[in-house]
This record gives C-alpha cells, structure tokens and sequence, in this order.
C-alpha cells in the first residue's frame, strides 16, 4: 500500500522553508527519501531508521516517528536546486520499498 | 563504474509484441528491482530481486517477467504489449538492506500504440 504524501505541490521563493510529509497505515521499519528532477532518474537523499531519529543533508532534513507511522522532510531556505519531485519510499517487515505519489517543489527566485 | 545501466531509452512497440528491458549493475549489489512511473502514480514498484535466482512481485506484476540467473543483471519481460504499459521504466539496485539507498539507472521510455 503506497504511503500518502503532503502536499502533492509546494511553491516557494528563495530563502522560504517546506516541510513534505509522508504517512503509512502499516508499521514502518524504514522510510527513503529521493528527489528528482524533471527527465532525470531519483537521487537518493536520506535514510531513517526505525527509532525516532532525525538527519541532516546540507540544509534538508528528515524525521521518523515511528509510532505515528510517519516522516517528515524539512527544507530550510531553499534554494533554486531544490525544485524537483519528492518522493518518500517506505519499508515495512518485507523486502519492497514502496514509493508515495510524490510532492513537487517548485523555486522561484 | 558504470553503476545502473538500463537498455534501451526508447521503444516503441505495437499491442501485442514482447521485449525485454535490460538492467545490469556492476557495484554487485544484491537487490535489483523495476518500478514505472506514471504521471501522479509516482513509483510504483513491478518486481524485485533479493539475489540471484530469487525474485517476487511487486505491486503491479501483471503483464511483465522477471528472472535473475546473475548478480548483475535482471530483465523485464513485457509477454504482449498494451496500451496500458506506457510508461517510463527505472530499475534500481542497492545492497539490499535496509540502510542501503536505492541507485536508479536512467529510465526507458516505452510507448505502445
């Protein structure tokens, strides 16, 4: 079952923060996070694990909450290189990695 | 170090013919996995490989084959092309648990008509 993003489409100035959102109905033992840019293939960004942890990727982060069943990825002043689509993948107790529909990020100067 | 190597870029197929995707990895990873994308589906996964000769469904199998005789390559099988499966396909391989991110080859574009 695919996991749910927030929102499906941000739009931002230079500078602004974002926070993208990514839920599951089923028990999470990890959540990726990718970012890609229009006619490319997904980049990988961050790992969480389970336990609650929260990690840093320049000025983009992620928190897992675990009993929530829930990540978040912050992007804090951002800039134009940011604009792309973001996508949560989610694992449970199997070996899929499961992606969300994706959030697309628009900069503008 | 080539990485994820995905053949061909674009194909065009008619309803009803059969290809293959190639996928081959050279970093000897032990996961390999297809996924299409399609506009507001994001990623959806097809079938995945935890080792050679290992392989299982994904979300959306149906119409496509998957076998994994090596550690480096794994293709997808499309049995009798439909409409239904134009789509940018990635394939993507990691180490395969679940630390290990998720390195994605640079897509093939498939068009049935």
């Amino acid at each position: 079952q695919q996991p749910v993003q927030s929102p499906q489409a941000v739009i931002l100035r230079e500078g602004e923060d974002a926070v993208i959102n990514c839920s599951s109905s089923k028990a999470l033992y990890s959540v990726h996070w990718y970012r890609q840019k229009h006619g490319e293939a997904p980049v990988f960004l961050m790992i969480l694990l389970k336990g609650g942890e929260q990690k840093g990727h320049e000025k983009i982060s992620a928190s897992f909450n675990e009993k929530k069943q829930q990540s978040s990825l912050y992007l804090t002043a951002s800039q134009l290189s940011y604009s792309g689509t973001y996508f949560c993948g989610t694992r449970n107790n199997t070996d899929k990695l499961i992606f969300g529909t994706g959030t697309r990020l628009q900069v503008f100067p | 170090n080539a990485g994820v190597t995905q053949t061909p870029k674009f194909q065009v197929l008619k309803t009803g013919q059969s290809m293959t995707l190639q996928c081959a990895q050279d970093m000897n990873h032990e996961y390999m996995s297809w996924y299409r994308q399609d506009p507001g589906m994001g990623l959806r996964l097809i079938h995945y490989s935890v080792g050679a000769g290992i392989t299982d469904q994904g979300e959306v199998p149906n119409g496509y084959n998957v076998s994994r005789s090596t550690t480096e390559d794994f293709p997808l099988r499309l049995l009798s092309a439909a409409p239904s499966q134009t789509s940018v396909y990635f394939c993507a391989s990691s180490y395969g648990n679940y630390n290990s991110p998720l390195h994605f080859g640079n897509g093939t574009r498939l068009t049935v008509t």
